[in-house]
C-alpha cells in the first residue's frame, strides 16, 4: 500500500492564480480530510468528507473548494491564491470512525503552497 | 467548544534525559485523545492514543495517561534519544459520528547528543 499520496510537494502560485492540490489514498478509507499547517497554529481543519459525494466544511474552509467523486480521491482547490494560503497542506484518511473513537488518522508527507 | 492546550516550546533536552509534554483539553464529553508526532519534512503519524478515562497509551517508550479529573493527556519519556527530535501534537476527538481531530498547536523537541 501506498498510503495517503499528495501532490505535488511543493508549488509557488502569484496572488490570484488557481491550483489543485492532489490527495489519494489505497486503504479504502471512508473518511478524508485536509488540515493547514501554520507556525504556531497546530493543524486547522479545511475540509472533510465521510464518503464519496459526502463533504463538509471544516473550520478555516473559506478560499477551498473540495469534491469526493471517488472513495480514493479528495481534491483541494484554491480558486483564487491569496497570501495567506501560504502553508503547508497535509490530507489524511481514516476508516469511519462512527461509534469506535480509537480510529488512527493516517496523513500524507504534505504540499508546501508558497503565495506571492 | 472543544480544545486542547499544549505546553509552548521549544523544549531542548539532551540525550537521556526525562521528557514531559502537558496536554490539557476542553471538551463537553468524552472525547478519545491522541497523541501525534511529525518528523522533520514528514506528514504526522500517530504515536500513541488512550479512550477513555485512566486508559495509559504507549508506544516507543513513550506513555501518556487519560486523566479525566485533570482533563489532561501528559506525554512522557523516561530517556530520550536524538531521534525523538520532532513535532509532537496533543489532539482529541469524539465518537458518535465526529471524526473531526481537535489538535493542539504543537511542541517542537530538539534532543542533544
Amino acid at each position: 500500500n501506498a498510503g495517503v499520496t499528495q501532490t505535488p510537494k511543493f508549488q509557488v502560485l502569484k496572488t490570484g492564480q488557481s491550483m489543485t492540490l492532489q490527495c489519494a489514498q489505497d486503504m479504502n478509507h471512508e473518511y478524508m480530510s485536509w488540515y493547514r499547517q501554520d507556525p504556531g497554529m497546530g493543524l486547522r481543519l479545511i475540509h472533510y468528507s465521510v464518503g464519496a459525494g459526502i463533504t463538509d466544511q471544516g473550520e478555516v474552509p473559506n478560499g477551498y473548494n473540495v469534491s469526493r467523486s471517488t472513495t480514493e480521491d479528495f481534491p483541494l482547490r484554491l480558486l483564487s491564491a491569496a497570501p495567506s494560503q501560504t502553508s503547508v497542506y497535509f490530507c489524511a484518511s481514516s476508516s469511519f470512525g462512527r461509534g469506535d473513537p480509537s480510529y488512527e488518522q493516517y496523513f500524507g508527507p504534505g504540499t508546501r503552497l508558497t503565495v506571492t | 467548544g472543544n480544545s486542547v492546550t499544549q505546553m509552548e516550546g521549544p523544549v531542548t533536552l539532551s540525550e537521556e534525559a526525562f521528557l514531559t509534554i502537558n496536554c490539557t483539553y476542553t471538551a463537553t464529553g468524552y472525547p478519545s485523545l491522541f497523541w501525534y508526532v511529525q518528523y522533520p519534512g514528514e506528514g504526522l503519524q500517530l504515536l500513541l492514543k488512550a479512550t477513555k478515562a485512566d486508559d495509559k497509551g504507549s508506544n516507543k517508550g513513550f506513555e501518556a495517561t487519560y486523566r479525566k479529573e485533570t482533563t489532561s493527556f501528559h506525554l512522557e519519556k523516561g530517556s530520550v534519544q536524538v531521534s525523538d527530535s520532532a513535532v509532537y501534537f496533543c489532539a482529541l476527538t469524539f465518537q458518535g459520528g465526529s471524526e473531526k481531530l481537535v489538535f493542539g498547536k504543537g511542541t517542537k523537541l530538539t534532543v542533544n547528543p
